[in-house]
C-alpha cells in the first residue's frame, strides 16, 4: 500500500457535525491528493497538496478543507457534514510525474 | 479541460480468454501521461499499467499491454489468459505531465469486469 494509511477506516456521522479525516504517508512524498469516489462518477478530486502548507482545490472542493502541516500528513476537514458527502474518501500520494498511489480509502456515512 | 471516457459500463469473459477494455480521451496537451487502475472489491486502487506518450512502444505489463493510439486519442487494455483474480472496476486516468495541476488523475467512471469459470 505505498505506505499510506488513511484514518478512520469507516465513519458514520450525523448532518451538520464537522468530521476530520486522516492520511498519513512514511514515503516522504511531495504531493498528497484527497478523492472521492461514488458510484457513476468514478473518482474526483477534492483538493491536493504540493508541499508544506501548499494546497490547492480540485475538481469538487466545495465543502471540504484541507491542511498539511507536516509532509507525513493531509487531513481533510468537512466544517459541517451533508448528506451529499456520503462517498468513499481515498488519499494519494506521488512523487512528480510519478503514478499516484492511493491508501484503502475511508467510508463515510451521513445520515 | 481533460476528459476521459470509458463507453463499457460492464464486460465479462470466460477465465482463460482474452479481453480488451476501452478508454479514449480528449485533451489538447502534447506531453501526459495514460494509466490503468485496477478496483477490486476490497476497494483498493491498484496500479496496473502505465503509458507515457511521448513514447510510441505500447507499454506492456505480464498479461496486460496497452493500444496506445495517440492521435485517435484512444488507450485500450488487453488483458490476456484472465483469470478469476482479475475480476474488478478498471478505470482509466490522464495526467498532464508538468505545470501546476501535475498530478491531478483525471478518471474515467470505470469498467467492471467480471472474469468467470
Amino acid at each position: 500500500d505505498a505506505g499510506i494509511t488513511q484514518s478512520p477506516r469507516h465513519k458514520v456521522t450525523e448532518t451538520g457535525t464537522p468530521v476530520t479525516l486522516r492520511c498519513h504517508q512514511t514515503e516522504n512524498h511531495r504531493y498528497m491528493y484527497w478523492y472521492r469516489q461514488d458510484p457513476g462518477h468514478g473518482l474526483r478530486l477534492i483538493h491536493y497538496s504540493y508541499g508544506v502548507k501548499d494546497t490547492d482545490k480540485g475538481e469538487v472542493s466545495d465543502g471540504y478543507s484541507v491542511s498539511r502541516s507536516k509532509t507525513e500528513d493531509f487531513l481533510l476537514t468537512l466544517e459541517s457534514a451533508t448528506s451529499s458527502q456520503t462517498s468513499v474518501y481515498f488519499c494519494a500520494i506521488s512523487e512528480p510525474s510519478s503514478p499516484l498511489h492511493f491508501g484503502n480509502g475511508t467510508r463515510l456515512t451521513v445520515t | 479541460a481533460q476528459t476521459v471516457t470509458q463507453s463499457q459500463p460492464e464486460m465479462s469473459v470466460q477465465e482463460a480468454e482474452t479481453v480488451t477494455l476501452s478508454c479514449t480521451y480528449d485533451t489538447s496537451e502534447s506531453n501526459y501521461y495514460l494509466f490503468w487502475y485496477k478496483q477490486p472489491p476490497s476497494r483498493q486502487m491498484i496500479l496496473v499499467i502505465r503509458q507515457e506518450a511521448y513514447k510510441q512502444q505500447n507499454a506492456t505489463e505480464n498479461r496486460f499491454s496497452v493500444n496506445f493510439q495517440k492521435a485517435a486519442k484512444s488507450f485500450s487494455l488487453k488483458i490476456s489468459d484472465s483469470q478469476l483474480g482479475d475480476t474488478a472496476m478498471y478505470f482509466c486516468a490522464f495526467m498532464k505531465s508538468y505545470g501546476g495541476s501535475q498530478g491531478n488523475l483525471i478518471f474515467g467512471k470505470g469498467t467492471k469486469l467480471s472474469v468467470k469459470p
